[in-house]
């Protein structure tokens, strides 16, 4: 069975760093495109990027480049959202999701990390 | 980007009630659209991809129709677990684009 698994709540400040992780399994980790989804109450959903395992190639939302990096590890199957210096309109719930046809069709979510960043 | 407009933003029917969204994309998409379902405090559900096809395990009171800059979105016997939020997402270039979401309640 398909599974990703994310990290739990965090609340952070305005200017702190912070990297949320989703790990996965009942697949081969390097084989599917693992995007990051953003959704904000109110505003529905976000797509930020993604990124392929087997070789780290990312590919971003110009809405959010250079606010957030997207990076993996095969060696634990585990993809990351970090960002070096959050803001206060970072917080919102955070999902990990893979699918087919290069992650364009997105079949499988990770449960949702939730972001409070609050001075 | 390519900008996707549904409609309605928010809806409320009854149970056995036939239930339709809209979604418009800003640029021929061809058959690039997928549905989502997303019930409140869960994570988003794949029910339609390619514009029509029905995502394995999905019922099928969901459907989906459409080409180019027009889609539609349709349940054809409302039941009870089928309250969240709906959006349409088109994947035919980057970055991938969400609807804004119809809220569906009964």
């Amino acid at each position: 069975e398909v599974q990703l698994v994310q990290s739990g709540t965090e609340v952070k400040k305005p200017g702190e760093s912070l990297k949320i992780s989703c790990q996965g399994s009942g697949y081969r980790f390097t084989t599917s495109w693992i995007s990051w989804v953003r959704l904000v109450s109110g505003k529905g959903l976000q797509w930020m990027g993604r990124i392929d395992p087997s070789d780290s190639y990312t590919n971003y939302n110009p809405s959010f480049q250079g606010h957030v990096t997207i990076s993996s590890d095969k060696s634990n199957s585990t993809a990351y959202l970090h960002w070096s210096s959050l803001k206060a309109s970072d917080t919102a719930i955070y999902y990990c999701a893979i699918g087919r046809h290069f992650g364009s069709q997105l079949g499988w979510w990770g449960q949702g990390t939730q972001v409070i960043v609050s001075s | 980007d390519i900008q996707m407009t549904q409609s309605p933003s928010s809806l409320s029917a009854s149970v056995g009630d036939r239930v339709t969204i809209t979604c418009q994309a800003s640029h021929d998409i061809n058959t690039y659209l997928n549905w989502y379902q997303q019930r409140p405090g869960k994570a988003p559900k794949l029910l339609i991809y390619d514009a029509s096809n029905l995502e394995t395990g999905v019922p099928s009171r969901f459907s989906g129709s459409g080409s180019a800059t027009d889609f539609a979105f349709t349940i054809s016997n409302l039941q009870p677990e089928d309250i969240g939020t709906y959006y349409c997402q088109q994947y035919d270039n980057l970055p991938y684009t969400f609807g804004q979401g119809s809220k569906v309640e009964i």
